[in-house]
This record gives C-alpha cells, structure tokens and sequence, in this order.
C-alpha cells in the first residue's frame, strides 16, 4: 500500500535551517508529484509548493521563495523540503503528501522555532 | 493567487443531520477541487477530487460537487466518525491554495 513516512520531529532556533524527509513506497516514485503543506498550531492548511520526482521541477509558493528547496534522490524514493531563515512563525506541522493520481498524506513532522 | 473562501467556519449539527459546507473560489477554476477531512491530532485525509470523484474507502454518505466557482461538500447522514474539520483545495494554478477550513461539532 501507498505510505509516505516522514522524518522525526525538529527543533531549531531562528535563523537556523531545517531539513524534512519523505519517504514514498508502494508505488513508483516518479509517478506523482509530491506536495508540501504546513500547519501552525491551531491554523488551517497551507500549501508550500511541489516537486516533480521525475524530473526535479519544482514550483514553490511565492511566499517561501527564496528560503525553500524541495529536492528529491530517486534513488531512496525520498523527498527533501530545506526551508532556511527559521523564524518563529514557521512553527508548524510540517506534511508531505501525493495529490493527484494518488491521495496519501505523511504523518506529518512537528518543527519547532524557538530562542 | 485563487482565493477559497469556506462557509460556515464552523457549524454545529447532530447524529444523522445532513451538513453542506461550500467553497467559494475568487476565480473560475472548472471542476479543480478537493476536499479534505482533518481530525484533532492526525494528518489530512484526501475525500474527494475534481470537485465529485470520491476517493475508495471513503463512505458514500459523502459527496462533492459544483463546476467554476461554486462547490459543495454534503454528508448526507453525519456519523459520529464525521465530526472532523473539513477543506477544500483548488489545484488548477499554483499556489493550490486552501479554504480556511470548517469545524463541525457535535450539536
């Protein structure tokens, strides 16, 4: 069956940079792009951007622009999301999921900013 | 960017009642729309998407529907299971953004 499985939670102070994993199985890696949403503590669902696994493409919210990275090795059927310059407000639940084709959602990865 | 607007925010209702929640989009966006079902403590659930396919394993009580920029989102005979906080999502243009979700509580 379809699982993404996400990296353990994160805890940075501001300024910092952190990376998120995703790892996909039960499917074929390059077949779907993988999403990344966020969520503050008490928020609705922000969307940050997309990778295509295939080819590498990306295409990022303008709001993360410039302190996002999504990348991805095929070969480990892993997704990464850099996000640098952490501020407190990127607090947040941190998701990878699969949005068209396939509909599965990671577990998701608490990263919390604080001095 | 394509705005969702959501309504209600929140909307209380009881075991067996018959809940629409709708989503606004700012501009047409064909039939570009998925919705999601979020409990306290757990990740997203995928419901629904282009607007009135449902996704397998997702009860029948649940349907989606609406083209441009109207959509709706019907539980036809809540559960208990279904008090849950709902979104809807546009993906025809990046960013896919978000409705700012409903709470449905138990009445």
């Amino acid at each position: 069956q379809v699982q993404l499985v996400q990296s353990g939670a994160e805890v940075k102070k501001p300024g910092a940079s952190v990376r998120v994993s995703c790892k996909a199985s039960g499917y074929t890696f390059t077949d779907y792009s993988i999403h990344w949403v966020r969520q503050a503590p008490g928020e609705g669902l922000e969307w940050m951007g997309r990778i295509n696994p295939h080819s590498g493409g990306t295409n990022y919210s303008q709001k993360f622009q410039g302190r996002v990275t999504m990348t991805r090795d095929r070969s480990i059927s892993t997704a990464y999301i850099d996000l640098t310059r952490l501020r407190s407000d990127d607090t947040a639940i941190y998701y990878c999921c699969l949005l068209g084709g396939q509909f599965n959602w990671g577990q998701g990865t608490l990263v919390s900013v604080s001095s | 960017d394509i705005q969702m607007t959501q309504s209600p925010s929140s909307l209380s209702a009881s075991v067996g009642d018959r809940v629409t929640i709708t989503c606004r989009a700012s501009q047409g966006i064909s039939n570009f729309v998925a919705w999601f079902q979020q409990k306290p403590g757990e990740a997203p659930k995928s419901l629904i998407y282009a607007a009135s396919h449902l996704l397998s394993g997702v009860p029948s009580t649940f349907s989606g529907s609406g083209s441009g920029t109207d959509f709706t989102l019907t539980i036809s005979s809540l559960q208990p299971e279904d008090f849950a906080t709902y979104y809807c999502q546009q993906y025809t243009s990046y960013p896919h953004t978000f409705g700012q979700g409903t709470k449905l509580e138990i009445k």
